[in-house]
């Protein structure tokens, strides 16, 4: 079975600053990891996968994330925060074998203050 | 490509009623999804299709819940009858294929708002 935790369902930062946030994952095969990033009145936008090529991958927008399995985590980084960042952000896991069935986490809202 | 497109936007109906929600999904993707989301629960897995074909419906919430994939290029969730619990924004998605390592792209959702 696979899971995905996000830790902290509210994330603060000043502009300008590192944003970072948390996600650890559970699954009994190697898994695939995504980012999305979800906008007030829209869907879920892609941004960025981890499908066990390079552990450090980078999306759009500026963001990047690790995958590190010793850790189980997919943590998200972007190093200096535009106040267009602030939305919700959701880590998915889906499991090689699993025929394209992504689990998400809770969610993370990130509030960009000026 | 337009997306994913999803129809209505914007769904009001007063309980009993039948609400059907539709979705087109990004030609060529070979699976899609319905979601749920509300604030007490997140998003849910409500059903999923590979090449047309029904591969996961245990997130259904109950019978009154029923989705058909007729083609590659069309898809509905239908909700008979429709209850006050059902409030929700539904949304489709689709992914290039089974397997997910593509990701998915969703639709802009359907705010269904039953009274």
């Amino acid at each position: 079975a696979q899971s995905v935790t996000q830790l902290g369902s509210h994330v603060s930062v000043s502009e300008g600053a590192l944003v970072l946030l948390r996600c650890n994952y559970s699954s009994s095969v190697p898994p695939y990891l995504f980012w999305y990033v979800q906008y007030p009145n829209q869907g879920l936008q892609l941004l960025l996968k981890y499908t066990s090529a390079a552990t450090l991958v980078k999306g759009i927008n500026g963001f990047e994330a690790e995958f590190k399995k010793s850790e189980t985590s997919f943590h998200l980084t972007k190093p200096s925060a535009h106040m267009s960042d602030a939305a919700e952000y959701f880590c998915a896991v889906s499991e090689q074998t699993n025929a394209g069935k992504s689990t998400f986490g809770d969610g993370t809202t990130l509030t960009v203050k000026p | 490509d337009a997306g994913v497109i999803q129809s209505p936007r914007h769904e009001v109906t007063e309980m009993g009623q039948e609400v059907t929600l539709r979705c087109k999904p990004i030609s060529g993707h070979n699976s899609l999804f319905w979601y749920r989301q509300t604030m007490m629960r997140g998003l849910e897995l409500l059903i999923y299709f590979n090449n047309n074909v029904p591969i996961d419906d245990s997130g259904m919430p109950e019978d009154r819940f029923s989705a058909k994939m007729p083609n590659a290029s069309f898809s509905t969730l239908k909700i008979q009858p429709s209850e006050p619990r059902d409030s929700a924004v539904y949304f489709c998605a689709s992914s290039l294929e089974a397997g997910g390592a593509s990701g998915y792209t969703f639709g802009s959702g359907t705010r269904l708002t039953v009274v």
